[in-house]
């Protein structure tokens, strides 16, 4: 069984709704992620929060909108999406960087919520 | 010339032949590897994780580190047709949090 539990697994949304994924994890991470992946494609990260702050935008639309309400969850609130944001949305956790070290800790991903906008 | 390369697909061996997984990247600065496997319609799992020069084995895993050559790779020995799957090399690099991912090799293991 996964450790980072996503909700809900499969979302069907229309392009004026509101909606929004969770992301939960029980690892005692302090690192977590929102990542996206298109069929046959590698996962692109989104955001990355470190100690609940937001560390990383990789200059995601403002249709997307993260939330780190405290270190073991993490939201993606959706709004006003397109067709193609139509993937599967991933969340994953991590250690944070080791004090004195460089070296990234390995991300452990949950199943995924499979998004489709119609 | 792409940050993270791998072998180009499909890899197609029998079963319990060895498998060979390989990745190269550009930035001489990463300092942590990983290896992981997605399954068809699941999320990634992680395998390996390297960060040193040689070898890792885990099991009927075995992950090669060669910072000099810039390559990291894959041996799965004996292997099984479930470990049919899309194989993804990741990089961290200098920026923390930030893996880069390669394209993934699709490895498929025949009876």
């Amino acid at each position: 069984d996964t450790e980072v539990t996503q909700t809900p697994k499969h979302l069907v949304m229309g392009m004026t709704n509101k909606k929004s994924l969770k992301c939960e994890q029980h690892m005692g991470h302090r690192a977590m992620y929102w990542y996206k992946q298109k069929a046959k494609k590698p996962p692109e990260l989104m955001f990355v929060y470190s100690y609940e702050k937001l560390s990383i935008n990789e200059s995601v639309p403002s249709r997307f909108s993260p939330e780190c309400p405290n270190s073991s969850l993490l939201n993606l609130h959706l709004h006003a999406l397109q067709p193609e944001d139509s993937a599967l949305y991933l969340c994953a956790s991590s250690q944070t960087r080791i004090i004195g070290g460089d070296s990234n800790q390995p991300q452990h991903f949950g199943d995924g919520t499979r998004l489709s906008i119609l | 010339q792409k940050e993270v390369e791998q072998n180009s697909g499909p890899l197609s061996v029998p079963e319990g032949a060895i498998a060979s997984l390989n990745c190269t990247y550009s930035d001489r600065g990463s300092q942590s590897f990983f290896w992981y496997r997605q399954y068809s319609g699941k999320s990634p799992e992680l395998i390996m994780s390297i960060y040193s020069n040689g070898d890792k084995e885990d099991g009927r895993f075995t992950a090669q580190l060669n910072k000099a050559s810039q390559y990291v790779s894959l041996l799965i020995r004996d292997s099984q047709p479930s470990d049919s799957a899309t194989y993804l090399c990741a990089i961290g690099g200098t920026s923390y949090g930030k893996l880069t991912f390669g394209q993934g090799t699709i490895l498929t293991v025949h009876p």
